[in-house]
């Protein structure tokens, strides 16, 4: 049971455009949700995250939309950099519990 | 200041040998998670221990446990491993409950069962 679910694979974006990664989720008890980036040979690293009793968290470039009722969140970069071209994992929690990861989408940013 | 290091960083075992991992957390962690990345999957999580007991574990056979030493570092071993066993292990530390937020990873032992 895929409660954490990425559809996309992979994405391929332009340098300078947006890059919209998406994350579908079915446990309603998830109250905690974290993008993780990761490089090849490197460990996940921590990008940023929401609480559900939110909708929208900002942190630079990096935006993340949360949409409780479509179980929905996504992961937006603006503008896309060749830097970020790494795997994007969706993940979430309830809280102190174990993080459930999706399958991961990897992404390109081309020049 | 040092992250998460694991140990090994490669290892390739034969079917139903044992194996260790190990783990040393980043300074000022105290508890340790362990986490199973299979090919194209995304982290499974295995277990987690705090305070030197196993306070959460996943869907994971017993073929699998741990243990957490006094400094906080930890070890995984894998029973009669299977070729299904192959994998990224990933090991991530934090502080106190681990809510994920506080998560830093190490960048994993690949093990490979032949």
């Amino acid at each position: 049971d895929q409660q954490v679910k990425q559809n996309s694979p992979s994405l391929s974006v332009q340098e300078g455009r947006i890059s919209i990664l998406n994350c579908d989720y079915t446990n309603s008890m998830f109250d905690y949700f974290l993008w993780y980036k990761k490089y090849p040979a490197e460990g996940p690293t921590f990008l940023i995250s929401i609480s559900s009793i939110k909708d929208k968290n900002e942190d630079g470039r990096f935006t993340v939309f949360l949409n409780k009722s479509a179980k929905h969140l996504s992961l937006h970069i603006v503008p896309s950099q060749p830097g970020d071209s790494a795997v994007y994992f969706c993940a979430a929690s309830t809280g102190t519990d174990k993080l459930i990861f999706g399958t991961g989408t990897r992404l390109q940013v081309f020049p | 200041d040092a992250g998460v290091t694991q140990s090994p960083t490669h290892l390739i075992k034969t079917r139903g040998q044992q194996v260790t991992l190990r783990c040393s957390p980043k300074s000022g962690h105290d508890t340790v998670s362990w986490y199973q990345q299979a090919l194209g999957q995304g982290p499974q999580f295995i277990f987690q221990y705090y305070e030197e007991e196993e306070r959460q574990r996943g869907n994971f056979p017993d073929r699998f446990s741990g243990h957490q030493f006094p400094n906080y570092s930890s070890e995984l071993n894998v029973n009669a491993l299977l070729l299904g066993d192959s994998a990224l292990y990933l090991c991530a530390s934090s502080w106190g409950q681990g809510d994920g937020y506080g998560y830093t990873f190490g960048s994993g032992t690949r093990l490979t069962v032949v």
